[in-house]
C-alpha cells in the first residue's frame, strides 16, 4: 500500500525551529517529485516546498524562501522539512504529498497522495 | 505566480442536485489542473486532474472540464458522502497554488 507518514509537529515558540519527516511506502520513492502543503486552522490549502526525485532541485513559497529547507534521504525513503526563524503565521497542518507520475514537465504532476498531516504550532 | 479563484464559496444543495464550482486561473495554465476533495480533519483526495481525467477509484459522477484560465467540477447527482470542501489546484509552475475552496454543505 503507498503511504506517506508524518512526524515532528509540535508547539514551539516563534523563532524557534522544527524539522518535519515524511516516510514513505509502497512505492519507488526516489522517482517522484514530493511537496509539503501546509493549512492554517480554518483556512485553505497552501502550497509550501517541492522537490525532484533526486533532491537536485528544490522549490518554495514566497512565504517561507529563506526559513525553510526542503531535502530527502532517498536511502530511507523520507521526506524532510527544515523549519527556521518560526513565526505564528506558519502555525498550521503540514501534509507532504506525492506526484502522482514521473513527467518531463516541471511541476510534474497532481498530488495522488498525502500524508494524515503533522501540526506545528508557533506560539509563546 | 498564478492566482487561482473559485465560485461560489459555499454551495447548499440536496442529495441528488446537480452541482457546478467553477475555478479560474489568473493566466492560462493550458489544462494542468486538479481538483481535491477535503472532509474536516482528513487530508485532501484528489479527484480530477489535468482538469478532465478522472482519478482511479473516484465515482464517475465527478467529472472536470475546461482549459486555459477557466475550468469546472461538476458533481451529476450529489451524494451524502460529497458533503465536503473542494479545491481547484494549478500545477502548470512553481509556485502552484490552490483555489480558496467550496464548501459544498446540506441545504
Amino acid at each position: 500500500e503507498v503511504q506517506l507518514l508524518e512526524s515532528g509537529g509540535g508547539l514551539v515558540q516563534p523563532g524557534g525551529s522544527l524539522r518535519l519527516s515524511c516516510a514513505a511506502s509502497g512505492f519507488t520513492f526516489s522517482s517522484y517529485a514530493m511537496s509539503w502543503v501546509r493549512q492554517a486552522p480554518g483556512k485553505g490549502l497552501e502550497w509550501v516546498s517541492a522537490i525532484s526525485g533526486s533532491g537536485g532541485s528544490t522549490y518554495y513559497a514566497d512565504s517561507v524562501k529563506g526559513r525553510f529547507t526542503i531535502s530527502r534521504d532517498n536511502s530511507k525513503n523520507t521526506l524532510y522539512l527544515q523549519m527556521n526563524s518560526l513565526r505564528a503565521e506558519d502555525t498550521a497542518v503540514y501534509y507532504c504529498a506525492k506526484d502522482r507520475v514521473v513527467t518531463a514537465k516541471t511541476p510534474d504532476d497532481a498530488f495522488d497522495i498525502w500524508g494524515q498531516g503533522t501540526m506545528v504550532t508557533v506560539s509563546s | 505566480d498564478i492566482q487561482m479563484t473559485q465560485s461560489p464559496s459555499t454551495l447548499s444543495a440536496s442529495v441528488g442536485d446537480r452541482v457546478t464550482i467553477t475555478c479560474r486561473a489568473s493566466q492560462s495554465i493550458s489544462s494542468w489542473l486538479a481538483w481535491y476533495q477535503q472532509k474536516p480533519g482528513k487530508a485532501p483526495k484528489l479527484l480530477i486532474y489535468k482538469a478532465s481525467s478522472l482519478e482511479s477509484g473516484v465515482p464517475s459522477r465527478f467529472s472536470g472540464s475546461g482549459s486555459g484560465t477557466e475550468f469546472t467540477l461538476t458533481i451529476s447527482s450529489l451524494q451524502p458522502d460529497d458533503f465536503a470542501t473542494y479545491y481547484c489546484q494549478q500545477y502548470n509552475s512553481y509556485p502552484l497554488t490552490f483555489g480558496p475552496g467550496t464548501k459544498v454543505d446540506i441545504k
